[in-house]
């Protein structure tokens, strides 16, 4: 069965970065992307980008672009995050989550999701 | 971008009333539209795929329809595990949510 498990809860300083990850099982690593949305608390959900984890390849929202980067180690499959120059406002729930059922008849959803981690960036 | 606009915001409702939640995309995406239903402390969780496709395990008493910018979600008997927040996505184009619909006991 597929299962994404995130790593603890953060508290980081501003202007800091963090670095949360996301191991994998249940399925071949290097065969679907995976992506990254965070909840900032009592909010919304927002895409923040994906990583193909066969060649390292990404895309970033445009929001996040220049502080963000998404990287993945195959070896241990499992995939990072990491948000640099963090503010206030990053403070939120980071989920990562993967297409596993995917395809051009269905389109291309979040059916798998990551337990969530939460990052706090607090003076 | 695509912007997504859920109404109501919050919806006050007893278990086995029919809920209808409303959906609105910003461009045209087709029928590329999911709803997650998602509960504190938890991740969300789909419900429904391609507009109206009922994703495998989730019960018959949620339905969805609509295509190109208007679409809804409905629940035909609410449920007490039925109380939650309720997000629609579009994935025409990358991938946004609305804002939430929050389903609340009345």
């Amino acid at each position: 069965q597929v299962q994404l498990v995130q790593s603890g809860a953060e508290v980081k300083k501003p202007g800091a970065s963090v670095k949360v990850s996301c191991k994998a099982s249940g399925y071949t690593f290097t065969d679907y992307y995976l992506h990254w949305v965070r909840q900032a608390p009592g909010q919304g959900l927002e895409w923040m980008g994906w990583i193909n984890p066969n060649s390292g390849g990404t895309d970033y929202a445009q929001k996040f672009q220049g502080r963000v980067s998404m990287t993945r180690d195959t070896s241990i499959t499992t995939a990072y995050v990491e948000l640099t120059t963090l503010r206030s406002d990053d403070t939120a729930i980071y989920y990562c989550a993967t297409i596993y059922g995917g395809n051009s008849d269905v389109g291309y959803y979040f059916d798998y999701w990551g337990q969530g981690t939460l990052v706090t960036v607090s003076s | 971008d695509i912007q997504m606009t859920q109404s109501p915001s919050t919806l006050s409702a007893s278990v086995g009333d029919r809920v209808t939640i409303t959906c609105r995309a910003s461009q045209s995406i087709s029928r590329w539209l999911a709803w997650y239903q998602q509960k504190p402390g938890k991740a969300p969780k789909v419900l429904i795929y391609k507009a109206s496709s009922l994703e495998s395990g989730v019960p018959s008493r949620f339905s969805g329809s609509g295509s190109g910018t208007e679409f809804t979600l409905t629940i035909s008997s609410l449920q007490p595990d039925d109380f939650a927040t309720y997000y629609c996505q579009q994935y025409n184009r990358f991938w946004t949510f609305g804002q939430g619909t929050k389903v609340e006991i009345k």
